[in-house]
């Protein structure tokens, strides 16, 4: 089974619009991290924000905000006010620790979202 | 600070040729960590390490071998290239703990012949 599931290969969104981009994940384990990362045309990885699974306030970092639904295990990254440099490739990633010292990232096939002016 | 570094940026080998990428970092992290990344597939884990000495492997670690013999340095050797290895390679690194995210190097792109 696929330990986290991005169901939008791409998005189309109005400049200054919300975007929601969906994620989804599966684990037994009680202890774990959500991150997303973005990669723009230019191809670096940038790390957006991060989940923990014992936070009890969702993650916020200045226009990133992620809905944490832990029930329905998703880790949602909403995108207030979006801007035309928010046109990237959207990855959701899981850390489970399980096992000390264990920093393996395990990541989403992506959402490609395109901001239209 | 020059973070996470990688070269080369670019690199065209033919079928059966071996060749090492080189990553290097500068913010002392213990855990270092190699993924590949494909169209429609996101990015996987080849192989990691959590410090000097120590290396694990990851979700496609066959066809590729590493070394820590360093804080600083993790590179990836490629032991007899395959077309199947075309990919575009990432390091990355982190310290070790729950909330720490990793930084990348700008990748590899590697294309096998």
């Amino acid at each position: 089974a696929q330990k986290i599931t991005q169901t939008q290969p791409g998005m189309f969104v109005q400049e200054k619009e919300a975007v929601t981009l969906d994620c989804t994940y599966d684990t037994s384990d009680p202890s774990y991290g959500l991150f997303w990362y973005k990669q723009p045309s230019s191809g670096e990885m940038i790390f957006l924000i991060y989940q923990g699974s014992y936070d009890q306030q969702n993650a916020t970092e200045g226009r990133y905000s992620l809905n944490f639904q832990k029930a329905r295990k998703s880790a949602n990254l909403v995108i207030s006010a979006s801007q035309l440099g928010d046109s990237a490739m959207y990855f959701c990633a899981m850390r489970e620790f399980q096992t000390v010292g264990n920093e393996k990232l395990t990541f989403g096939t992506g959402t490609r979202l395109t901001i239209i002016p | 600070n020059a973070g996470v570094t990688q070269t080369p940026k670019f690199q065209v080998l033919k079928t059966g040729q071996s060749m090492t990428l080189q990553c290097a970092q500068d913010m002392n992290h213990e855990y270092m960590s190699w993924y590949r990344q494909d169209p429609g597939m996101g990015l996987r884990l080849i192989h990691y390490s959590v410090g000097a000495g120590i290396t694990d492997q990851g979700e496609v670690p066959n066809g590729y071998n590493v070394s820590r013999s360093t804080t600083e340095d993790f590179p990836l050797r490629l032991l007899s290239a395959a077309p199947s290895q075309t990919s575009v390679y990432f390091c990355a690194s982190s310290y070790i703990g729950p909330r720490n995210e990793q930084f990348f190097g700008p990748g590899t792109r590697l294309t096998v012949l």
